[in-house]
């Protein structure tokens, strides 16, 4: 099965700043990357799919990138909002399996 | 509108199997492709991905935890059923229904979650 790992495990950053989260796969995932993020007590909400496809509705400071086995999350000017946990999930294609990193708690510094 | 909404036990005591229900709407589950997922979230801890069943009835499970669950669909319901057996307090944790209807693997609905505590 594939695993997921994240970092930082948190971090702490200011309003406008550009927070970056990285996810890797220990194994070639291609394009099969999906971010979430999750608000204390709510359901996660889908962000990127596909590594790089930003949802409907999610604002534009949010950014995906990457292949392979490695990939970023970027926001640009951070706002208030936007202090959550965000989860980086894989997609073997070739093994119907699921699996979430670690997490990423953003909060403000 | 998609909604998905978990129902459930208020408690569960070690050694008791864990009947779940995912209750939807707003889209049908005999659509080619879809797919419902169940997600699990211990408190303060990370999300783990339990397993998935498919529109014709293909179903997987995580690989460490297969052995005690099972995922079922009852479409007339418009509902897929989640078994936990041999509940442990580890188990404790917000239960979450999620659907899958992209060749991404992404989840784009989720249920609001359900909180099952594991005690004596």
């Amino acid at each position: 099965d594939i695993q997921m790992t994240q970092s930082p495990s948190s971090l702490s950053a200011s309003i406008g700043d550009t927070v970056t989260i990285t996810c890797q796969a220990n194994q070639d995932i291609t394009y099969y990357l999906n971010w979430y993020q999750q608000k204390p007590g709510k359901a996660p909400n889908l962000l990127i799919s596909d590594a790089s496809n930003l949802e409907p509705g999610v604002p534009s400071r949010f950014s995906g990138s990457g292949s392979g086995t490695d990939f970023t999350l970027t926001i640009s000017s951070l706002q208030p909002e936007d202090i959550a946990t965000y989860y980086c999930q894989g997609y073997d294609n070739r093994a119907p399996i699921r699996t979430f990193g670690p997490g990423t708690k953003v909060d403000l510094k | 509108q998609v909604t998905l909404r978990e129902s459930g036990p208020a408690l569960v005591k070690p050694t008791q199997t864990l009947t779940l229900t995912c209750t939807f709407s707003g889209f049908s589950f005999n659509t080619i492709g879809m797919c419902i997922n169940w997600i699990r979230q211990p408190p303060g801890k990370a999300l783990e991905w339990l397993g998935h069943i498919y529109w014709d009835d293909d179903k997987f499970y995580n690989t460490s935890l297969k052995t005690r669950l099972t995922i079922s669909k009852d479409t007339t319901k418009n509902q897929v059923v989640l078994t936990m057996t041999d509940m442990d307090p580890v188990d404790t944790a917000t239960y979450y229904c999620a659907r899958e209807y992209s060749t991404s693997g992404a989840f784009d609905y989720w249920g609001q979650g359900i909180l099952v505590p594991v005690s004596a």
